[in-house]
């Protein structure tokens, strides 16, 4: 069946570091992989879209990369700040109506 | 806000109760999802409304019923719940194209069934 996996549960950085956060899929190759912020008791919210056409995504200090060899999406946010901390999901869509989320990567950025 | 506004807040009800879950967005956005998030899961998809018409229905117990009355009003009824059914459950809008530009999801409805 289509899964997909984030690896880690949760990340602890230093304020001013780069945090990573990987997002794996298995079983079938989506058109599109989609980077969601959520806080604690709130709806996720957007970031980033990268399509399988395309290797990297910018936008201010967040990246994401597309390999489809590695069937591997990674998630950067450089120069961390505090304010960065929340819960970072990774979706895929599936070629229908429905999209597959992974279960979230808690970010702890440490002043 | 993110465009997309879900009624009430939260919601404590007992398992005899009848609620509905209400979602409005005016993004001009012509699909319509409700999602349950349960704790440290992945978010499930429950209900698709494209063009106000049911297009996925994802094994969802009977004892939720959604109801997409136009295209920028979404409910979700529910009756005899049983306290598993207690999550976060999230309302979402995206252009037709199956969210190939993103979902906007609202803030949520906190349900505590007891």
């Amino acid at each position: 069946s289509q899964k997909i996996e984030q690896n880690s549960e949760a990340l602890n950085i230093q304020e001013g570091k780069t945090a990573t956060l990987t997002c794996n899929y298995t079983n079938y190759s989506p058109a599109y992989l989609q980077w969601y912020r959520q806080d604690p008791g709130r709806g996720p919210v957007f970031l980033l879209l990268i399509r399988e056409n395309e290797k990297e995504k910018r936008k201010e200090r967040l990246k994401v990369t597309f390999d489809t060899t590695l069937k591997q999406s990674l998630f950067h946010i450089t120069a961390s700040q505090p304010a960065d901390s929340a819960t970072y999901l990774c979706a895929a869509d599936t070629g229908g109506f429905k999209t597959i989320f992974g279960a979230g990567t808690r970010l702890f950025v440490k002043a | 806000e993110t465009g997309v506004t879900q009624t009430p807040r939260h919601l404590v009800m007992g398992m005899t109760n009848k609620k509905s879950l209400k979602c409005e967005q005016h993004l001009g956005h012509n699909a319509m999802y409700w999602y349950k998030q349960s704790a440290k899961k992945p978010l499930e998809l429950m209900f698709v409304y494209s063009l106000e018409e049911r297009v996925e229905n994802n094994s969802v117990p009977s004892r939720f019923s959604p109801e997409c009355p136009n295209s920028s009003h979404l409910f979700l009824h529910l009756h005899t719940l049983q306290p598993e059914d207690s999550a976060l459950y999230l309302c979402a809008s995206s252009q037709r194209d199956r969210g190939a530009y993103g979902y906007t999801f609202g803030s949520g409805t906190r349900l505590t069934v007891v």
